[in-house]
């Protein structure tokens, strides 16, 4: 099956600095890769996803690059802000039944941004 | 709130109880996903519903679980016999033909 890796596990920034969260996928049949940040104690919220027919997407302050051949995807945050801190995951979908994603999740990033 | 809603938020149960959670998705998404989360870990899958036919289920699913979806609109998943292990947040997520997945708020579950 697939396995996700995420680095790192806790990452700390000076507010206004960038933060960079990086992911490695194992199954080459993956192909949908989103990422989710989630609050304390809240439900999970998609806040940017790439299909693999795309190397980058960006959506203002947030943009995802993909490399399909080394298997890797990365989350770049520019200029953040104290509301960023949260912990964010990334996920790799693969077609499943029906043709669903069923996603895999990293083990999450904890993003400390210091005023 | 038109988004998924969870229902109960927690639960504590004693070891060896049975419970039940309940998930109502987004009106007209016809997939429905179970996740486990537990501390310091992402989702795990557990399984899928496509309308009312559950077409995934993961190894982690094991006999103690279930999960219905009768009318292919809410879904229920019962666990059976718990353990401490059983501990965790129970997520449930929905979506349409596109691959966005959103989530529920989850349901607490503590077992004693």
């Amino acid at each position: 099956g697939e396995n996700v890796e995420q680095h790192p596990s806790t990452l700390s920034v000076q507010e206004g600095d960038s933060a960079v969260i990086k992911c490695t996928y194992s199954d080459s049949a993956s192909n949908y890769f989103p990422w989710y940040k989630q609050e304390l104690g809240k439900r999970p919220q998609l806040i940017i996803d790439i299909r693999s027919n795309v190397g980058e997407k960006k959506d203002q302050r947030i943009a995802v690059t993909l490399n399909k051949t080394a298997k890797h995807f990365s989350l770049h945050i520019t200029e953040t802000q104290p509301e960023d801190s949260a912990v964010y995951f990334c996920a790799a979908g693969a077609p499943s039944s029906g043709s669903a994603r069923q996603l895999t999740f990293g083990s999450g990033t904890q993003l400390t941004v210091l005023p | 709130d038109t988004g998924v809603s969870q229902d109960p938020r927690h639960k504590i149960t004693k070891r060896g109880q049975n419970v039940t959670f309940r998930c109502d998705p987004i009106s007209e998404h016809n997939r429905l996903y179970w996740y486990r989360q537990t501390l310091g870990q992402g989702p795990e899958f557990l399984t899928y519903f496509q309308n009312e036919a559950q077409l995934e289920k993961s190894r982690l699913l094991s006999d103690r679980f279930s999960a219905e979806r009768p009318k292919g609109s809410f879904s229920t998943l019962e666990i059976q016999r718990t353990e401490q292990g059983d501990s965790a947040m129970y997520l449930c997520a929905s979506g349409r033909e596109t691959d966005t997945q959103y989530f529920g708020p989850g349901t607490r579950l503590t077992v004693l």
